[in-house]
C-alpha cells in the first residue's frame, strides 16, 4: 500500500530556503504512471498547488511560485523534494506531498494518495 | 488560471439529511476534469470524485458528483456522522491546477 510521508524543519527565518522531503514507501518514483506532488494549506485556508515531478526529471510548477521552487528526485527514486527560496511569512503552511496519475492532462490529475501533512512556520 | 468558487460556505445539516455543494468555475472546466475532496481537522483530504462524477476507490454510493462545463455539484445523500468536515473542488484540465476555496458542512 502506497504511503508518502513529508519531512523537515517546521521553523524556517525569513528570506532564508524551505526544504522538504517526501518519502515514498510501498511505490516508486520510476513508475511512468503517475506524477508526484507539492501542495500546501496555509493554517484556516484552501489547498494551492506547488508544482509536481515525473519520473524522467520533468517538472512543472505553478507560475505564482515558479520563480522561487524547485522540486527533485532522490538518488534512491523512494524521495523527492521541495525547496523553496526566499520564504516569508506567507509560506507559512501545512505542505504535503502527494500522488496522481499521469493520464489527464500533461501536468496535472486528480491526487488519490497523499502524506499527512508538514506544518512549516515561517519566523525569526 | 481558472478560479474556483465554492457555495455556500458553509452548509448546517442534520444527520440523514442531503448536502448539496456547488462549485462553479470562471472558465469552462476542459474534458470534465473535476475533482472533489474531503479534509477532516488535522488529516490530509481525502478523494471523493472524479472526472466530475466518479467515485474514488472505497468511497460510499451515497457521494454523487454531477455537472460539467463551468458549474458542478457534489451531492451527499443521507449525511453519516463521519461526513462532517469541509469539501474541496480542485480543476485538472487546465494549468496551474486550482481549488475551490473549500464548504464546511456542519451539524446542524
Amino acid at each position: 500500500q502506497l504511503q508518502l510521508q513529508e519531512s523537515g524543519p517546521g521553523l524556517v527565518k525569513p528570506s532564508e530556503t524551505l526544504s522538504l522531503t517526501c518519502t515514498v514507501s510501498g511505490g516508486s518514483i520510476s513508475s511512468s504512471s503517475y506524477l508526484w506532488d507539492w501542495i500546501r494549506q496555509p493554517p484556516g485556508k484552501g489547498l494551492e498547488w506547488i508544482g509536481n515531478i515525473y519520473y524522467s526529471g520533468t517538472t512543472h510548477y505553478n507560475p505564482s511560485l515558479e520563480s522561487r521552487v524547485t522540486i527533485s528526485v532522490g538518488t534512491s527514486k523512494k524521495q523527492y523534494s521541495l525547496k523553496l527560496t526566499s520564504v516569508t511569512a506567507a509560506d507559512t503552511a501545512v505542505y504535503y506531498c502527494a500522488r496522481g496519475p499521469t493520464y489527464c492532462t500533461s501536468d496535472s490529475c486528480y491526487l488519490t494518495h497523499w502524506g499527512q501533512g508538514a506544518l512549516v512556520t515561517v519566523s525569526s | 488560471e481558472i478560479v474556483l468558487t465554492q457555495s455556500p460556505g458553509t452548509l448546517s445539516l442534520s444527520p440523514g439529511e442531503r448536502a448539496t455543494l456547488s462549485c462553479r468555475a470562471s472558465q469552462n472546466v476542459r474534458v470534465s476534469y473535476l475533482a472533489w475532496y474531503q479534509q477532516k481537522p488535522g488529516q490530509a483530504p481525502r478523494l471523493l470524485i472524479y472526472g466530475a462524477s466518479t467515485r474514488a476507490t472505497g468511497i460510499p454510493d451515497r457521494f454523487s458528483g454531477s455537472g460539467s462545463g463551468t458549474d458542478f455539484t457534489l451531492t451527499i445523500n443521507r449525511l453519516e456522522p463521519e461526513d462532517f468536515a469541509v469539501y474541496y473542488c480542485q480543476q485538472y484540465g487546465s494549468s496551474p491546477q486550482t481549488f475551490g476555496q473549500g464548504t464546511k458542512v456542519e451539524i446542524k
